[in-house]
């Protein structure tokens, strides 16, 4: 079965500065990639998803970029801020769709102002 | 537009016993999909249901087991607990089997002394 892999598990960045997570899948027939922001108390909310024939996408000060070669795909958010902190999971599905999701471990954002 | 609601928030219960946890979807949505999220894991898919039928399972044994209702509401079920049934237990309705975005309860905390 499919096996997602996210690194790092924790990541703390400075305001306004740029933080990145990376994710690996081992299903070349994954073909949706969402990413989900889970803050305290509360459940998963999709914050971007790429699909398998694009290669980036991008949403204000996120974005999201696929190397189907590789199996990698990679969230970035520019400009961070407090709110931005949360634990963030990547995912991966080969129906197309948010169904039957794997989810990577997580990476806990600290955003210090 | 209500969203997605679970019950009960807590509960504890002893190694042996059964449990029962309840959700209702978001208004129009036909599926639904419960995950197990172990502390400071990602969130592992259990099963979904499209229209009351088991539509895809993951790696769990058959004590976890669940229904969907014509109003699309969901239980999921768990016999014979075991403490490493310890987790937040997740669901998730969609509009279709096809949508992206999953829309994700609070969860339900069990905790199995």
């Amino acid at each position: 079965g499919e096996n997602v892999e996210q690194h790092p598990s924790t990541l703390s960045v400075q305001e306004g500065d740029s933080a990145v997570i990376k994710c690996t899948y081992s299903d070349s027939a994954s073909n949706y990639f969402p990413w989900y922001k889970q803050e305290l108390g509360k459940g998963p909310q999709l914050i971007i998803d790429i699909r398998s024939n694009v290669g980036e996408k991008k949403d204000q000060r996120i974005a999201v970029t696929l190397n189907k070669t590789a199996k990698h795909f990679s969230l970035h958010i520019t400009e961070t801020q407090p709110e931005d902190s949360a634990v963030y999971f990547c995912a991966a599905s080969s129906n197309n769709a948010g169904n039957m999701l794997t989810f990577g471990g997580g990476t806990r954002l600290m955003v210090k102002p | 537009e209500t969203g997605v609601t679970q019950s009960p928030t807590h509960l504890i219960k002893t190694r042996g016993q059964q449990v029962t946890l309840r959700c209702s979807s978001q208004s129009g949505h036909n599926t639904v999909s419960w995950y197990q999220q172990a502390l400071g894991q990602g969130p592992q898919f259990i099963f979904q249901y499209y229209r009351e039928e088991e539509n895809g399972r993951g790696n769990f044994p058959p004590r976890f087991s669940g229904l969907q209702f014509p109003n699309y509401s969901s239980e999921l079920n768990v016999n014979a607990l075991e403490l490493d049934d310890s987790a937040l237990y997740l669901c998730a309705s969609s509009p279709s089997l096809s949508a992206g975005e999953l829309f994700f309860g609070e969860g339900s905390r069990l905790t199995v002394l």
